[in-house]
């Protein structure tokens, strides 16, 4: 089965720049979503399709996804992104859905 | 707007096994996969499989398969899922999403049902 790889945890002060990856086989050929979630609550999409946004989410959240390792970049960090980040893609050679372990970002 | 809101905590014994709800509203029922993930104390998200409403074709992951069942009501716009043989592993927040899209984006999330497996 497919597996996707995030680091557990990334830290970075406010301002600055967040990259948190997500490793997989040739994961350029699939679309990959993003999804935030914070502390009790239901996760939210911030990125899909490896960079589109969805209508809400500033354009700070920016993503990329390129032979096999996928980014979600978070510019001018706020304390209010602090959260755990999943990466998620379709197998459509099985048709399950697979999640990344999750990373915890952290804003010092 | 789109909704799905789902069913109230479920405290369960070893052995038994739990149904939890996701009720549709604000958009087409027949239109749309219905998934289950769930997610551990402090863990991260373990997809559980997905429903077809429109046709009530069932795709189970193959770590719940056998133990879990996903049925729709179309009369009421609800999703259902059951897990049976339940274990202390098995305590989690179970929540219902909808995907979109050739890509299956996860557009919108129930607010998640906890479940505790406690004798």
């Amino acid at each position: 089965s497919y597996v996707l790889t995030q680091p557990p945890s990334v830290s970075v002060a406010p301002g600055q720049t967040a990259s948190i990856t997500c490793g997989g086989n040739n994961i350029g050929s699939k679309s990959i979503h993003w999804y935030q979630q914070k502390p009790g609550q239901a996760p939210v999409l911030v990125v899909y399709d490896d960079s589109d946004r969805p209508s809400g989410i500033p354009e700070r959240f920016s993503g990329s996804n390129s032979g096999n390792t996928a980014t979600l970049t978070i510019g001018r960090v706020e304390a209010g992104d602090e959260a755990d980040y999943y990466c998620q893609v379709w197998d459509s050679s099985s048709d399950d859905q697979v999640f990344g372990g999750g990373t915890k970002l952290t804003v010092l | 707007q789109v909704q799905l809101v789902q069913s109230g905590a479920e405290v369960k014994k070893p052995g038994a096994s739990v149904k939890v709800s996701c009720k549709a509203s604000g958009y087409t029922f027949t239109g749309y996969y219905i998934h289950w993930v769930r997610q551990a104390p402090g863990q991260g998200l373990e997809w559980m499989g997905w429903l077809n409403p429109a046709s009530g074709a069932t795709h189970y992951a193959q770590t719940f398969q056998g133990r879990v069942t996903m049925a729709r009501d179309t009369s009421i716009t609800t999703v259902y899922m059951e897990l049976s043989g339940l274990i202390s592993d098995d305590t989690a927040v179970y929540y219902c999403g909808r995907t979109v899209g050739g890509t299956r984006l996860w557009d919108c999330w129930g607010q998640g049902t906890l479940v505790t497996v406690s004798s």
